[in-house]
């Protein structure tokens, strides 16, 4: 199976912060990741699909980047509902997997 | 609006069998384009694909979970199911339904309508 590596695990922030969450993919998977916010005790939320393209009614602030086995997910300026935790997630192949999260939180 | 909504036992005992269905609205559930999956969150822990069923009826599944898992869709009720055999306390977990979408514009898209999730505890 591919694994996905995130980093950080964690990161403290303030709003208005650049932030940035690399994942790196253990074997090429072209462009075939996306990014998902989940916050505490709910589903997670498609942010970013085809590791650049922004899912329908996400803000403009999040952005995505990278292909082959190294990604990131930026926030040019975090906002208070950002503060949650962010996952890739590879679907080059079988199984898909999971990166272990990163949490972002208060500075 | 398209919205999914697991239901099912909250508590299986050790060996027996978690059954979950994921009820589909506002959308239809044998349009191609989609595939049905379960994702599932241990406490605590990060986020696991277990499996995914196309509109063609190709179920694809985490090997991790060996022989013990079964999706299945009803489109006559507009749902989907996961059967988990032999369940243990690892399997412990709040379980997500979600659809996934694929588009010949966009490609794969991912995971863009999910259930909220429901807690299925594992224990005697």
């Amino acid at each position: 199976a591919i694994q996905m590596t995130q980093s950080p695990s964690s990161l403290s922030a303030s709003v208005g912060d650049r932030v940035t969450i690399t994942c790196r993919a253990s074997q090429d998977i072209r462009n075939e990741l996306g990014w998902y916010q989940q916050k505490s005790g709910t589903a997670p939320k498609l942010l970013i699909y085809a590791a650049s393209n922004l899912q329908s009614g996400v803000p403009s602030r999040f952005s995505g980047s990278g292909s082959g086995t190294d990604f990131t997910l930026t926030i040019s300026s975090l906002q208070p509902e950002d503060f949650a935790t962010y996952y890739c997630l590879q679907d080059f192949n079988y199984p898909w997997t999971f990166g272990q999260g990163t949490q972002v939180e208060v500075k | 609006q398209v919205q999914l909504q697991e239901s099912g036992p909250g508590l299986v005992k050790p060996s027996q069998t978690l059954s979950l269905t994921c009820t589909v609205s506002g959308d239809s559930i044998n349009k191609g384009g989609y595939y049905w999956s379960w994702i599932r969150q241990r406490p605590g822990k990060g986020l696991e694909w277990i499996g995914s069923i196309y509109y063609s009826g190709s179920a694809y599944y985490n090997p991790s979970l060996k022989s013990r898992i079964t999706v299945s869709v009803d489109t006559s009720k507009t749902q989907f199911s996961l059967t988990l055999n032999s369940v243990t306390a690892a399997d412990t977990a709040v379980y997500y339904c979600a659809r996934g979408s694929i588009t010949v514009v966009r490609g794969v898209v991912g995971f863009d309508y999910w259930g909220q999730g429901t807690l299925a505890t594992v224990s005697s």
